[in-house]
């Protein structure tokens, strides 16, 4: 199947600071990606859909100015969590769908694991 | 609007034993279904996924899901559970109406292999 990679796999940053998470498809074309955030022992909760060549949509609750998400090419999405807080400390993963592939399937990144010190 | 309930955040069953995992559904239209699979700090895995086809859906690893429209449910299933089993698991609902590109996820089970 598609490959998505998400970069880096782990960051541990100093509260105040800015961390930029990347997500790539490396072998298809994502028009749309998506961040999902997910808290120890939680499920997966949609942040915003990453839309290629235009703004973000962001879920209700999620402020879209403290996470800037960027689309700015067909392969690659990124997160970034500006002036990073403790709270924000979480497992966010993007995903993205092969539009040029006949089955229903969203293709999962590894995840980050973000520790905010 | 969709909702997924998982019942059961944990599973523990015995290698060879038969696998369970309950997730129910609620969803205004006909829904697609999926099941997903997180080993420790990875991402997630496509068990299988049911797109009104047959109701009885076949996945990797020798998993299995039946769609039941009259209990609303979408169970994953397992004749004898290996080792490596081991991980958690979700339950994945979404809306054809929009493109199957927002899941709404169960709150998952963790399932644990007793030797």
């Amino acid at each position: 199947g598609a490959v998505v990679s998400q970069h880096p796999s782990r960051v541990i940053c100093k509260s105040g600071t800015s961390v930029k998470i990347e997500c790539r498809s490396l072998d298809f074309q994502a028009t749309t990606m998506f961040w999902y955030r997910q808290f120890p022992k939680q499920s997966l909760m949609l942040m915003a859909t990453s839309n290629e060549g235009s703004k973000a949509t962001y879920e209700q609750g999620v402020e879209k100015d403290k996470f800037l998400i960027n689309h700015a090419s067909l392969t690659l999405s990124t997160l970034t969590v500006t002036s990073a807080h403790p709270e924000d400390s979480s497992f966010y993963i993007c995903s993205a769908r092969d539009w040029a592939a006949p089955a229903l399937e969203a293709f999962f990144g590894q995840g980050t694991r973000l520790t905010v010190v | 609007a969709q909702s997924v309930t998982q019942l059961g955040s944990h599973v523990s069953v015995s290698e060879g034993a038969l696998v369970l995992l309950r997730c129910n559904y609620s969803s205004s239209v006909p829904p697609y279904l999926f099941w997903y699979v997180q080993y420790p700090n990875q991402g997630l895995q496509l068990l299988l996924k049911y797109t009104s086809a047959a109701t009885l859906v076949k996945g990797i690893n020798g998993f299995e899901a039946e769609f039941k429209k009259s209990e609303t449910s979408f169970h994953l299933t397992k004749p004898s559970a290996h080792m490596r089993d081991a991980a958690e698991y979700f339950c994945a609902v979404s809306d054809p109406n929009f493109g199957n590109e927002k899941l709404t996820f169960g709150t998952g089970t963790r399932l644990t292999i007793i030797p």
